[in-house]
Parts: structure tokens; sequence; C-alpha cells
């Protein structure tokens, strides 16, 4: 079945690293995605990494892959008050679709 | 580049009243094309998806209804709206095909439907 699990709340001062957690169920994903989405607006693409890597690093942004356990992170180094958000994370189907599953989302709450 | 519209931003409609909203894409060509729905405080529900004119796959029975008249518009309708039809609708795109970055999805601004 396609389930993706996130836990929905997360608060952090700013300055300090923040840890998003997501899990997921289909073995045969293939990519998976972290979008952003701030207030009132759409979803805007973070980063993305391949089933086959373990991290990917991009600017502040470092995406962690536990392919055998399903288990997908995304840490987010200097967090900012302009990174408050809620943060989904998405499977990518393989069948002709290529429909994106996504998790219910975790709001990113950044304290000064 | 590409870029997508998506449209109206707002909306408040009565409930039984008929809904259209649209949304097209410039600047590629036979995208997929996606209509999600966020419920308050919720995830993204996945409600249709076209791989090309005229094809639509409703991912979950509903009062909504989803055309493909042409290659870049992709249009979200009811005949008659029910209070539990209001959200965030988010209408999508991505490349025909998996390519390096795989299949990610180019999401609209989305429209916030508020049945009365």
């Amino acid at each position: 079945g396609e389930d993706v699990e996130q836990s929905l709340f997360l608060s952090v001062r700013e300055g300090d690293s923040s840890v998003i957690n997501c899990t997921y169920t289909d073995s045969s994903s293939t990519y998976l995605y972290w979008y952003k989405q701030e207030p009132g607006a759409g979803l805007q693409l973070l980063t993305y990494i391949f089933s086959n890597m373990d991290m990917k690093q991009d600017q502040r942004l470092t995406v962690l892959l536990n392919k055998k356990d399903k288990h997908l992170s995304l840490r987010i180094a200097d967090t900012q008050t302009g990174d408050s958000a809620i943060y989904f994370c998405a499977e990518s189907m393989k069948d002709s679709s290529y429909k994106l599953i996504f998790g219910s989302g975790t709001r990113l709450l950044v304290r000064p | 580049s590409q870029t997508i519209h998506q449209w109206p931003a707002t909306l408040v409609q009565p409930v039984g009243s008929p809904l259209s909203l649209e949304c097209t894409v410039e600047g590629t060509s036979n995208p997929n094309l996606y209509w999600y729905r966020q419920a308050a405080g919720r995830g993204l529900q996945l409600l249709f998806y076209s791989v090309g004119i005229g094809q639509i796959s409703s991912e979950v029975p509903q009062n909504l209804s989803a055309s493909r008249p042409q290659d870049r518009q992709f249009i979200l309708s009811s005949k008659k709206l029910l209070l539990s039809d209001s959200g965030f609708y988010l209408c999508a795109w991505s490349l025909p095909g998996q390519g390096p970055r795989g299949s990610p999805l180019h999401f609209g601004n989305g429209t916030r439907l508020t049945v009365t």
C-alpha cells in the first residue's frame, strides 16, 4: 500500500538545526522529495533524493535516506525564521502516472 | 521556462452551486497534470491526474470531475457543491516520463474554496 507519515509539529530556536522525519511504505519508490509550503501558497520543491542514494546535501539542506527502514529525513542547518512553514515529504510512484504520494506535512516553527 | 497558472485564487460558493477551476501550463508539451486537495491542517489528497488529452484518472470517488480539453489545460468541476468540498485546491504538472530528477511536481498557487 501507499502511505507516507510525518510528525505534525516541530519547534526550534533560530540558529539551531531542524530535523524533520518521514516514513514511507512503498519499497518500489524511485525518488523521494521534500516540499515547502508557506501560508496560503502552493508547494515549492526543495530537494529530492534518488532511492539508491544514502545522503544528499544542498547548501543548508541535508537529506538522509535509510532504505532498509524506509525512513527519510530533512535536516536544515542554521534554521532561520524564514524557514517557518509546512514541510511535506513525498514518494514517487513507479507506475506510468508518476504521481506523488504526500505525507500530512510537518509544521516547523522557528522561535527568535 | 515553464509556468503554471491557476485561477481563481479564492472562491466562496453556496452549497448546491456548480464549480469550475481552471489550470493552464505554459512552456512545455504533453505534461502530466494533477489536481490535489488540501483540507485545513491536513496533507494533500490526489484527486485526479491526466497523462494526455482526454485521459483522466480518478483517485477518489467523490462529487468532483476533471477534464483536459487541451494539452495544457486542466479543469476541475462539480455540478453541485457540498460543504465537504471546502478546501485548498492545487494544480500541478510534471514532465512526461522520468528524467534525472525523477518526475517532481510543480505546483500552482492554489485556489481556496469555501462552500457556505
